[in-house]
């Protein structure tokens, strides 16, 4: 079973640093690594997927890398604004699996 | 707009009513899913379809009935609701070919049974 585990549930941080957020899961053998946004009473956005022959994917200020053999992966934004506040979730999928196994989130205020 | 849409975005209840959620997608994908999200805010896939075929079915009490009568559209009939089923419901799709199956959510349905 695929158990994914973020760390810290909850992060401040004012305006203008940058915002590292951690995924970690127990089963290597994954197809894929995905990083949501969900906003309070909202749907979630699709924000980078990362295959799990690659390393990194970059997206303007996001940036996730992905270390496959010790089960982690980054999700880094650079230069944090308030409209970065949300909760940030991470999701693996298991090679020959449909299901997404989601961690807990980590929810980001970014302080003006 | 392409997207994932479902309806009703909220849907307040008795217990012991049957009630039903619709998804949709305009993506052109092949496989939907339904996802739960709890108080506690952890998302657990309950069901999969792919080209309108069971292919994911979780520990989910057998009152939760999926039903795909294309492969644009995932339904959810929910039998005899109990209180613990209050929750937020959330539809997504992917594609097996494409973008190595990154799945879109839709905006979810909020479900309280009183």
């Amino acid at each position: 079973k695929q158990e994914v585990t973020q760390i810290p549930a909850a992060l401040s941080v004012p305006e203008g640093e940058n915002l590292v957020l951690n995924c970690s899961f127990t089963d290597s053998a994954i197809y894929n690594l995905q990083w949501f946004r969900q906003d309070p009473g909202k749907g979630l956005t699709s924000l980078l997927l990362i295959q799990s022959s690659q390393r990194e994917q970059t997206s303007g200020r996001l940036n996730a890398s992905l270390d496959k053999s010790s089960g982690r992966s980054t999700l880094y934004i650079a230069a944090s604004q308030p409209g970065d506040s949300a909760t940030y979730l991470c999701a693996v999928r298991r090679s020959n699996d449909y299901k997404l196994s989601f961690g807990a989130g980590t929810t980001v205020t970014v302080r003006a | 707009d392409t997207a994932v849409s479902q309806t009703p975005k909220y849907l307040v209840t008795q217990m012991g009513n049957d009630k039903s959620i619709k998804c949709e997608q305009n993506l052109g994908h092949d496989t939907m899913y339904w996802y739960k999200q709890d108080s506690k805010k952890f998302l657990k896939i309950m069901f999969s379809y792919n080209n309108k075929e069971l292919i994911i079915n979780e520990t989910v009490p057998n009152r939760f009935s999926p039903k795909s009568p294309d492969k644009a559209h995932l339904n959810l009939h929910i039998n005899s609701l109990e209180l613990g089923d209050s929750a937020v419901y959330f539809c997504a799709s992917s594609h097996r070919d494409r973008a190595w199956h990154e799945q879109f959510f839709g905006p979810g349905t909020r479900l309280t049974v009183l």
